[in-house]
């Protein structure tokens, strides 16, 4: 079956760095996104990959191996509005998405 | 530009009723999607819409349907309401479906309880 496993929950203090991450098991893989969900609002989207290494953007970077089915979302510098919950996602070969259940990040000023 | 907006932002629905969530984007996105967010689960995919006229099954079709009769609308329709149907409604839409990389865009959901 296809299956995308994350922590539930993960505590960090603001000011600091947090890594979330994130297993995947898809039948063929086409790219894996990472999304950012704060409480009673919509999933935004924060990176996609897919190919090999890291994606940089701002305070968040993204990394994948393919080979190993592992992803991880960086946070540094963290705020108190980057409490919410992250949500993982990977393409299938019907390109169709296969959702995590989210980690929800808990940050301590 | 709204993006996407759905209707109505929460609803109480008796068991055994018909209701139509409904949901609208203004990017001419070719992709459209219904998915479900349970406490604990991931976003399940009901059904989805390649492009206007077209139709397809995710993975927890059953006591719902849609229709795609252009661009910007995608309907769901509940038409016999029973309460493991209580949950939040995400709608959201692509530029494509098949090609990499293209993000959904999320409407802000509608709350749905049935007793």
């Amino acid at each position: 079956g296809q299956n995308i496993d994350q922590p539930t929950e993960m505590t960090a203090t603001e000011g600091a760095i947090v890594q979330i991450n994130c297993t995947y098991q898809t039948s063929g893989f086409n790219g894996l996104f990472w999304y950012q969900q704060h409480a009673g609002e919509a999933p935004t989207f924060l990176s996609y990959n897919v190919l090999d290494g890291l994606e940089e953007k701002g305070r968040f970077s993204s990394f994948l191996s393919r080979s190993k089915g592992y992803s991880y979302l960086l946070l540094k510098e963290l705020q108190m509005k980057d409490s919410a919950s992250y949500l993982c996602a990977a393409f299938d070969s019907n390109y169709q998405l296969i959702w995590g259940a989210g980690t929800k990040l808990i940050i301590k000023p | 530009t709204a993006g996407i907006t759905q209707a109505p932002t929460s609803q109480i629905l008796a068991a055994g009723r018909s209701m139509t969530l409904r949901c609208t984007q203004d990017m001419r996105h070719n992709a459209m999607y219904w998915y479900r967010q349970d406490l604990g689960l991931g976003l399940r995919l009901i059904h989805y819409s390649n492009t206007a006229g077209t139709t397809g099954k995710g993975e927890v079709p059953d006591g719902y349907s849609v229709s795609r009769a252009n661009t910007d609308d995608f309907p769901l329709t509940l038409a016999s309401a029973v309460p493991s149907q209580t949950s939040v409604y995400f709608c959201a839409s692509s530029d494509s479906i098949g090609a990499g990389g293209h993000e959904q865009f999320f409407g802000p959901g509608t709350r749905l309880t049935v007793l």
